[in-house]
Formats: structure tokens, sequence, C-alpha cells
């Protein structure tokens, strides 16, 4: 079965601190992605990454940066996190290779910022 | 660009009675449909999915969709609903490089 794990379900954050999620596949998916998710927005895109030190900016990239320096690990980064970041993470994965794959999605991180 | 339209962000129906969820589709090629649903607390799990074989899906838990081209429409049914359907659902669309969610359904169930 793919997993993907994310290294927090539930995190606190300070206004203003740095904030790392991290999200680990064990299936060797080349894509790797970043949502939020808040009522009634269903999921919206930040960054996603296709390959090891690629990246590419999704709908809401502003606020965010990425990381992916192996292939199976992808981290979100909140440089300095505000109130409006309080939400709910996903962390998904799929293969290029698959026509028509479906994504995998990790647990989720839910994040307030207080 | 490819995009989907859940319609109505809430549906509530009593245990036994048919689940409808209906999700329209915007694609200038054959999309490829999703439907996950989420748990609370938890990530999306795959429900089903077409990929331009059969038209009727099938897909876990008793769900299926049915694509229909002419109404560019992805809806899900379940015949009867059970306590443990309660839950979010999404439509998604796949993109170039993506996926294209809907804004979700939560389906409520009364005993």
């Amino acid at each position: 079965d793919v997993k993907v794990t994310q290294s927090s379900r539930y995190l606190v954050k300070r206004t203003g601190e740095k904030v790392f999620l991290e999200c680990v596949q064990d299936m060797d998916h080349e894509n790797m992605f970043w949502y939020r998710q808040d009522p009634g927005l269903g999921l919206r895109l930040i960054y996603f990454s296709y390959d090891v030190k690629m990246k590419e900016k999704g709908d809401i990239p502003e606020g965010y940066s990425v990381s992916r320096e192996k292939k199976e690990r992808f981290s979100l980064i909140l440089e300095s996190a505000s109130t409006n970041q309080t939400s709910m993470y996903l962390c998904a994965s799929d293969s290029p290779k698959v026509f028509g794959e479906t994504q995998y999605f990790g647990p989720g991180t839910r994040l307030l910022v207080l | 660009a490819q995009s989907v339209t859940q319609l109505g962000s809430h549906v509530s129906v009593s245990e036994g009675a048919l689940v409808l969820l209906r999700c329209n589709y915007s694609s200038s090629v054959p999309p490829y449909l999703f439907w996950y649903v989420q748990y609370p607390n938890q990530g999306l799990q795959l429900l089903l999915k077409y990929t331009s074989a059969a038209t009727l899906v099938k897909g876990i838990n008793g769900f299926e969709a049915e694509f229909k081209k002419s109404e560019t429409s992805f809806h899900l049914t379940k015949p009867s609903a059970h306590m443990s359907d309660a839950a979010e659902y999404f439509c998604a669309v796949r993109g170039n490089n993506d996926m294209r969610f809907g804004a979700g359904t939560r389906l409520t169930v009364k005993p």
C-alpha cells in the first residue's frame, strides 16, 4: 500500500514563527503536492514538485516556500506564520508514468496560528 | 483548463435512503475524473475514478458514479445510505500536472 505520512497531525504556532511541515512517501513517486483545505473552498494547491530540487507554484504560493532535497520528502515552510494561515494542510503524491493516476494523500496537519 | 463544480455544500439523507452527490466538470479534453471521501481529521481516500473506459464506475463502499458527456456530469450515488457514509466528498478532475478539486459536499446521514 502507498503510504504518505506527515510529520504532525496538530500544530500550534505563534504569529511570526517559522513553521516546517514535512511529508514523506514510500512509493518512489516523482510528483509531490502541498494543498491547504479550508471550509467551502475545497483543496487549493500551494506548491508541487515533479522531481528532486524542482518546484512549481500552485494557486496560492504567497507566504509559503517548499524544499525537496530527496525524492521521498517534500517540506512546506511558512517563513513567518500569520493567523490567516490557520488551516488544514494536506500532502499528496503520484506518478506521472501512470495515465489517469490518482493522488495519494497523507492524513493532514491541522495548523493553528495564534 | 479543467475544473469541477459540486452542487450543494451540504446534503442530508436518512439512513437507507438514496445518496446523490452532484459534480459537473469542464474540460477541453477527455477528462479523468475522481471522487474522494474524507472522514473527520483524515486525509482524502479514493472512492472511484473514471478514465474513459466504462461510463458507469463502481467504487468502494457501494458507491458508483456515471460519466455523462452530454451533461458534463459525474454524479456520485449510493442506493442505501449508511451511518458510516457521513463524511465530506470531493469531486476532482486531473489537470496536466495536478488535480483540480471541487469545494466539497458534506454528507449527513440521519438515523
